[in-house]
């Protein structure tokens, strides 16, 4: 299976909105609603910031939005701020039911 | 809340068995509607998909490690646990236990660095 294709890299500065894609096939992104976005900071676990394309885990602040059209997931940072700089990974399920993750975004805040 | 945390070797020769286990807290593996899996990291790259297990035991598994991979569950210890084999250097990386909703992964352990090196 392929990995979800998404940008090595994405910056912005304080207070602007930023948005990382996260591309697939109809086999997966482009199939399901269970796409979700994990936020992750060097040398800590991943943390669930969006699932089923849309939705928000209780404490996650309203800032992240996700969205889906086609094949292709997006992930929306507003009012960025220092804290969001991480790591963002993708994942979907798959008509051969697997997990597929994206490579991973670094998000720098400038 | 849910809590998961991973044990186990740190250190595991080239062609040995990795074997790691995965103890809940907070929620019972038999009276979830969940999955329980394993994912890991390799150091400076991305994630990647292990397999799942249902709480009735059945399981799945990434395509590219279905032949050396096993997840198993012990309901009575509220545990599950990872069994790889033949491993090389390139099993070395960060292996995370969580809990699946919907195939998602919401609840996820601290993380255990395994190295496999002689």
């Amino acid at each position: 299976q392929s990995a979800l294709t998404q940008p090595a890299s994405v910056s912005g500065s304080p207070g602007q909105s930023i948005t990382i894609s996260c591309t697939g096939t109809s086999s997966d992104v482009g199939g399901y609603n269970y796409v979700s976005w994990y936020q992750q900071y060097p040398g800590k676990a991943p943390k669930l910031m969006i699932y089923d394309v849309s939705n928000r885990p209780s404490g996650v602040s309203n800032r992240f939005s996700g969205s889906k059209s086609g094949n292709t997931a997006s992930l929306t940072i507003s009012g960025l701020q220092a804290e969001d700089e991480a790591d963002y990974y993708c994942s979907s399920y798959t008509s051969t039911t697997t997990l597929v993750f994206g490579g991973g975004t670094k998000l720098t805040v400038l | 809340q849910l809590q998961l945390q991973e044990s186990g070797p740190g250190l595991v020769k080239p062609s040995e068995t990795l074997s790691l286990t995965c103890t809940v807290s907070g929620g019972s593996i038999s009276g979830s509607n969940y999955y329980w899996g394993w994912i890991r990291q390799p150091p400076g790259k991305g994630l990647e998909w292990i397999g799942n297990i249902y709480p009735s035991g059945t399981t799945y598994y990434n395509p590219s490690l279905k032949s050396r991979v096993t997840i198993s569950v012990d309901t009575s210890k509220n545990q599950f646990s990872l069994k790889l084999t033949s491993v090389t250097a390139a099993d070395t990386a960060v292996y995370y236990c969580a809990t699946l909703g919907r195939w998602q992964p919401s609840y996820w352990g601290q993380g255990t660095l395994v190295t496999v090196s002689s």
